[in-house]
């Protein structure tokens, strides 16, 4: 099925470091969204996107809807311990339809 | 305010056989996704209900069935199953309308298949 790019697969930082991980696709969408799933639990949803261009910050993490669509980021500052999880890129194109495509994720490991 | 809550949690299946998996969404909430999520193909869009009716459907075969009830609870249900039908499979609930594309996911239903 089609996926979002998303890079990169795997991190491993130090406690405290930024973080920054993207998404890129070869479609246009109309929605970008960006979820962190913990071992044994469903996607939790962190930052929503509806704007190109649009920068959104919740608390230490901010994300960025591309000018062109097709791709966004999120960027983690001074990482901590809980930090730790798989973060997915999601985008949801116009019309009715509802389901997300989503990207590969980023295995996030945060070093004490 | 209780989340979606997806059961059972686990299960074991063989070959061959069929498995129910039912999801309680959010109070309010009228839209139910389902999500596959396997270690290969990712987290890959199955099909949503809304308001009883599927509005949409992804690339899975026939096997792959679901319903929504009145009460927006939703189920879904595999036949025939085989081994690569091993997975998470994962329920999301949102409003469904205005679509903001905000979906709200439960723990999973984790099905192996022997």
């Amino acid at each position: 099925g089609q996926q979002l790019n998303q890079s990169p697969q795997s991190m491993f930082i130090q406690e405290g470091e930024d973080v920054s991980m993207n998404c890129t696709s070869s479609s246009i969408f109309n929605t970008w969204l960006w979820y962190k799933q913990d071992p044994g639990e469903g996607p939790v949803l962190l930052i929503a996107l509806y704007k190109a261009g649009e920068l959104t910050s919740n608390g230490r993490l901010t994300a960025q809807f591309g000018i062109t669509r097709k791709d966004s980021f999120l960027n983690i500052s001074a990482s901590i311990p809980s930090d730790v999880g798989i973060y997915f890129c999601a985008g949801q194109r116009s019309g009715s339809a509802r389901q997300l495509t989503f990207g590969s994720g980023t295995q996030l490991t945060v070093l004490p | 305010k209780a989340g979606v809550t997806q059961t059972p949690r686990y299960l074991i299946k063989t070959r061959g056989q069929q498995v129910t998996l039912s999801c309680s969404p959010i109070s309010g909430h009228r839209s139910v996704s389902w999500y596959q999520q396997t270690p290969g193909q990712g987290l890959q869009f199955l099909f949503e209900y809304f308001s009883e009716t599927q509005r949409n459907k992804g690339n899975f075969p026939g096997r792959f069935s679901g319903r929504q009830f009145s009460n927006s609870r939703s189920e879904m249900n595999v036949s025939t199953l085989e081994l690569g039908d091993s997975a998470l499979y994962l329920c999301a609930s949102s409003f469904g309308l205005p679509n903001t594309g905000e979906l709200f996911f439960g723990e999973g239903s984790r099905l192996t298949v022997l």
